[in-house]
């Protein structure tokens, strides 16, 4: 079945650097998508990308599907405390079943 | 108004017991879930209801049983509780079976001892 692998578990970050998560899938998606999770919170969409190459951007977030629909990445720049979560990638191909990677836990040092 | 709103929120029990958790989504979607969210946070889908009808049914003991009165509500009942079973259920609501974004609800942290 497909499956969704998400990388790093963890990412400590100095607040003001910059990180990626990334996000590879065995099959081809039809689609992706970002959510994320506030400690103690539920995940709350961020967005959805679904042409290959797609790229799109949320003022310091930057979100990339790649050109064989298979991997996509999340890029923050200049963290903020704002940005503590954990973020998750979710995949679906044509069965109506979205897939959800294990998420990207992020801290955050002031 | 709360878009995806469950209850209850906290649930502490006893194995062997039996227990329910409700769902409702006042969004006018077709489409809702169940995932389960276990410690290391990694989200599984357990069942989906489009219209009323079962669409996706995981392999998930069949100690649950998911019911969906209407499209707008779909409850999950667990028998013979477990210790396994403690984790964050989040019921999930969306358009329609195949599009856009899932809607979550806050969850329902249940605790079995």
């Amino acid at each position: 079945g497909q499956q969704v692998m998400q990388i790093p578990q963890y990412q400590h970050v100095q607040e003001g650097e910059d990180f990626t998560t990334y996000c590879n899938s065995s099959t081809t998606l039809s689609n992706i998508q970002w959510y994320k999770q506030r400690p103690g919170g539920h995940p709350v969409f961020l967005i959805q990308l679904v042409k290959s190459g797609e790229v799109k951007k949320q003022k310091r977030l930057t979100f990339q599907f790649g050109e064989a629909k298979k991997n996509s990445s999340l890029h923050i720049t200049a963290t903020q405390t704002t940005d503590v979560g954990t973020y998750f990638c979710a995949g679906s191909s044509n069965d109506y079943k979205l897939s959800f990677g294990a998420g990207t836990t992020v801290t955050v040092r002031a | 108004d709360t878009a995806v709103s469950q209850t209850p929120k906290y649930l502490v029990t006893q194995m062997g017991n039996d227990k329910s958790i409700k769902c409702e989504q006042n969004l006018g979607h077709d489409t809702m879930y169940w995932y389960k969210q276990d410690s290391k946070k990694f989200l599984k889908i357990m069942f989906s209801y489009n219209n009323k009808e079962l669409i996706i049914n995981e392999t998930v003991p069949n100690r649950f049983s998911p019911k969906s009165p209407d499209k707008a509500h779909l409850n999950l009942h667990i028998n013979s509780l477990e210790l396994g079973d403690s984790a964050v259920y989040f019921c999930a609501s969306s358009q329609t079976a195949n599009t856009g974004e899932l809607f979550f609800g806050e969850g329902s942290r249940l605790t079995v001892l």
